[in-house]
């Protein structure tokens, strides 16, 4: 069975403060590894789709990589924005998506 | 592209009733996905669709649970005789053909069941 573990759990950060969110995973045939933003009350909103292992994707302060066995998404210079919770996805040969419990990101002022 | 819309965006109902969750996909996405979410979990799948045909179901998922997608376009998911258990976040999701599409979700539907 597919399983995404990600850590940590929560992630208290000040602004301008860099740090990095954690997912490993086990998968039967990866066909991606996905990156979603959530915020409260609403649903998962795409970030990133990571194929094999060496790649590397980024969008304004974030950086996402992928190894064989895991994924890391860096934050750089957080802003308050960025405060949410971030998800990380395995898709495997049968199309389904399976995530993690995901990372709680608040930055602080 | 007026992304994933669903409807309603909150539900609350007796236990014992019957409720019913519609999702409009992207116009353009064959595959369309339904995951229930818990507070402090990630998404849980229940269910999806290439075009019209149910193609797996969560073994989680309880005979109570159902969904539909005519014609390949919108679909429902219906839950018989809700429980207290059954609340959570409904959401729902589409994707491309492609292995690899990301899947683009809706804002889900809060169920409360009371």
């Amino acid at each position: 069975e597919d399983q995404v573990t990600q850590s940590p759990e929560a992630l208290r950060l000040q602004e301008g403060e860099s740090s990095s969110l954690n997912c490993s995973y086990t998968v039967s045939g990866l066909r991606g590894l996905f990156w979603y933003r959530q915020d409260p009350g609403k649903g998962p909103e795409f970030l990133f789709t990571l194929y094999s292992a060496g790649e590397e994707k980024e969008k304004e302060r974030l950086k996402a990589t992928l190894t064989k066995k895991e994924s890391f998404l860096h934050i750089t210079a957080p802003k308050p924005e960025d405060s949410a919770t971030y998800l990380c996805a395995v898709q495997a040969r049968d199309y389904k998506l399976s995530f993690g419990a995901g990372t709680t990101v608040t930055v602080r002022a | 592209d007026t992304g994933v819309s669903q409807n309603p965006r909150h539900k609350i109902t007796k236990r014992g009733q019957n409720v019913t969750f519609r999702c409009d996909p992207i116009s353009e996405h064959n595959r369309l996905y339904w995951y229930r979410q818990t507070l402090g979990q990630g998404p849980e799948f229940l269910t999806y669709f290439q075009n019209e045909a149910q193609l797996e179901k969560s073994r989680l998922l309880s005979d109570r649970f159902s969904a539909e997608r005519p014609k390949g376009s919108f679909s429902t998911l219906e839950i018989q005789r809700t429980e207290q258990g059954d609340s959570a976040m409904y959401l729902c999701a589409s994707s491309g053909q492609a292995g690899g599409s990301p899947l683009h979700f809706g804002n889900g539907t809060r169920l409360t069941v009371t």
